[in-house]
């Protein structure tokens, strides 16, 4: 149980294309996603806490305008990278649990998608 | 703000050696903790953790200690499997299940 499915898994793309990634809970209904970036041989990074039907929540120094976030389902979270350039491609990942971010319910995470841009 | 620091580099070990990998957190209060692997080609995976002070982890073999004396959450394993070669990351929740990660470990136990 508690599946969590990232699609696509990978992607390339020329500079300046947006490119949506969708993060959807199989199994169970995700109140709360997160989404996370993680560079070669670094530490995942928290982006964003995404809460259904409301706005997500950018950590500092996130661009909001850059990294568009909608979770309009209970099973579906998808990122949007805008106007993406080189110094975006990196490793997108998600996780998801159930109930409300300070319910700190297990988090179940995505196998991540591989963003390169050209 | 809060943060966790693992030792550098890949460990190389046998099958059957013991395994520690290092992992230290800044935080203000005391945050849950907890260690995370990735197996190859899969997610992230939780496999232990520890809400407070002096409290043992435990799974699969692996345990970690929640020490706020030393700051420390050390991840052990009194015999490694060549299945438990992976990636395994510390990590600290610093407030609505907001998660701070290491920069990972990657584990090869060689038969």
């Amino acid at each position: 149980g508690a599946v969590v499915s990232q699609h696509p898994s990978r992607v390339i793309c020329k500079s300046g294309t947006s490119v949506k990634i969708e993060c959807r809970s199989l199994d169970f209904q995700a109140t709360t996603m997160f989404w996370y970036r993680q560079f070669p041989k670094q530490s995942l990074m928290l982006m964003a806490t995404s809460n259904e039907g409301s706005k997500a929540t950018y950590e500092q120094g996130v661009e909001k305008d850059k990294f568009l976030i909608n979770h309009a389902s209970l099973t579906l979270s998808t990122l949007t990278v805008t106007s993406a350039h080189p110094e975006d491609s990196s490793f997108y990942i998600c996780s998801a649990q159930q109930g409300r971010a300070y319910s700190n319910q297990p988090q179940h995470f995505g196998d991540g998608t591989r963003l390169s841009i050209l | 703000g809060d943060s966790v620091t693992q030792m550098e580099g890949p460990v190389t070990l046998s099958e059957e050696a013991f395994l520690t990998i290092n992992c230290t957190y800044t935080a203000t209060g005391y945050p849950s903790l907890f260690w995370y692997v990735q197996y190859p080609g899969e997610g992230l995976q939780l496999l232990l953790k520890a809400t407070k002070a002096d409290d043992k982890g435990s799974n699969k073999g692996f345990e970690a200690t929640y020490r706020k004396e030393t700051t420390s959450f050390h991840l052990e394993k009194g015999s490694v499997q060549v299945s438990d070669s992976a990636v395994y990351f510390c990590a600290l929740n610093y407030g609505n299940n907001r998660l701070a990660f290491g920069k990972g470990n990657q584990v090869v136990v060689i038969p």
